[in-house]
């Protein structure tokens, strides 16, 4: 089967561009999980998913960031607009349920704000 | 607020040597907790999963523990190789209400297996 799929792998913009991140989720899962990973905090929830519906988005910084599930199997987040400090590598993770079942991560979209 | 800590952030063994990951919580009320290994570039491979009322779990050559109760894990990772170098992340689930999928991270612990 098919790991999570994110797109694009690596993305390079100047500041004040729109970024669209992209995923899609092994299939048959229910929940979705946006990460954003750096050096200086670590791995950080984002917002996520659980049947395409918004659960938490404690974790999105401010109100330039925005994520959308249209449908069971894809999902966005958008940066608008973007600062160098948005760069980092965001990492897409979908599993089975909302608790119990271990997370599954695609190999992430590293981010370069210029 | 549940924060987790992995000390050191990086260990470097020689190969074949028997060794133990650290992973503590602040936040003992858990649904589950879970180590994943990261290669470089890569994103996160899930490693282990237990669940609150299991003590540990096993998957070849590696045994994870939990301690509930004093906020602890490790991850045991027998014969070492080489290939095992890689960051290993323990991540917790919290059982906050309505926020009971969120996983909180530590930073990690780089390993390096010198043959």
């Amino acid at each position: 089967d098919a790991g999570v799929i994110q797109s694009p792998r690596h993305e390079v913009t100047e500041m004040g561009q729109e970024v669209t991140l992209r995923c899609k989720p092994i299939s048959g899962h229910n929940s979705l999980f946006w990460y954003r990973q750096t050096m200086m905090r670590g791995l950080e929830l984002l917002i996520y998913f659980n049947n395409n519906v918004p659960i938490d988005d404690s974790g999105m910084p401010e109100d330039r960031f925005s994520a959308k599930m249209p449908n069971a199997s894809f999902s966005t987040l958008k940066i608008q607009p973007s600062e160098p400090r948005d760069s980092a590598v965001y990492f897409c993770a979908s599993s089975r349920g909302q608790g119990y079942q271990p997370q599954h991560f695609g190999d992430g979209t590293r981010l370069s704000i210029l | 607020k549940q924060e987790v800590t992995q000390i050191p952030a990086a260990l470097s063994v020689p190969e074949g040597e028997n060794l133990v990951l650290n992973c503590s919580f602040t936040d003992s009320a858990i649904y589950n907790l879970q180590w994943f290994r990261q290669d470089p570039g890569k994103g996160l491979t899930s490693l282990l999963l237990i669940q609150s009322s299991q003590r540990e779990q096993t998957s070849g050559r590696l045994n994870a523990s939990l301690d509930k109760s004093s906020g602890r894990s490790t991850l045991y990772i027998a014969a070492s190789q080489p290939g095992d170098s890689a960051t290993y992340l323990c991540a917790v689930r919290s059982a906050n209400t309505g926020a009971n999928s969120k996983l909180t991270f530590g930073k990690g612990i780089t390993l390096s297996v010198r043959p």
